[in-house]
């Protein structure tokens, strides 16, 4: 059965830096997703991406972070200037259609630590 | 403001027993609701969809949506030990909205 990839599985970074959080939707899912569950928290949303643009997002997804398609395979979530508080698993979803009603399945997940 | 409100438990059942979970949520704009199953330190799998009010089965799982009372619930039957894991409700207004997920109920099926 298809499934959403992300890479790396752990990524471990300092205060400051920034990261690139990578994901591989399913082959023939048009939209794509991101969100965040910090540890002990729920899930939230953070993003959705349609067409090359967002389509929507949250309070949480300010300037620090940054979304692309950078070609036809991968998808990518960038965090600027990292914080301690950004240490969440960061989940990215694909779904069919934004038509109607698809449900959204949901890769393995990339845990982020800042130190 | 959306809210999706879950009881976070433990909820303990016994193995082979019904499990019965429930979730209200706040916007009455939700079309679309969701459970997904979470194992601890894993991502969300889906379980089941349902979009209309009703029940709707899928082998030992049944949701059932009440629009008019703003509740969803999720039965699932002939309880497994495999059956636990965290079970998280998630809502939104259909097409590609984000979803906006409960805190989850910790579900426990004793052996």
């Amino acid at each position: 059965e298809p499934e959403v990839t992300q890479t790396p599985s752990h990524q471990v970074t300092q205060m400051g830096q920034e990261v690139i959080l990578r994901c591989v939707p399913i082959s023939n899912h048009l939209y794509f997703y991101w969100y965040r569950q910090i540890l002990g928290q729920k899930v939230e949303f953070l993003v959705s991406f349609y067409n090359n643009e967002i389509s929507e997002k949250s309070e949480i997804f300010d300037d620090q972070f940054s979304v692309e398609r950078p070609d036809g395979s991968n998808f990518t979530l960038k965090i600027r200037s990292t914080k301690l508080e950004d240490s969440a698993m960061y989940f990215c979803a694909s779904s069919r259609v934004g038509q109607g009603n698809q449900p959204q399945h949901f890769g393995d997940g990339t845990r982020l630590s800042i130190l | 403001q959306k809210e999706v409100e879950q009881n976070s438990g433990p909820l303990s059942v016994p193995e082979g027993a019904i499990a019965s979970l429930n979730c209200t949520y706040s916007d009455r704009g939700s079309q679309s609701f969701f459970w997904y199953r979470q194992y601890s330190g894993k991502s969300p799998e889906l379980i089941m969809s349902i979009y209309s009010n009703g029940d709707k089965e899928d082998g030992r799982f049944t949701a059932q949506l009440n629009k008019a009372s703003q509740y969803v619930s999720l039965l699932i039957r002939d309880s497994q030990p495999s059956d636990s894991a965290t079970y998280l409700c998630a809502v939104n207004e259909g097409g590609a909205d984000g979803l906006t997920f409960g805190k989850g109920t910790h579900l426990i099926i004793q052996p």
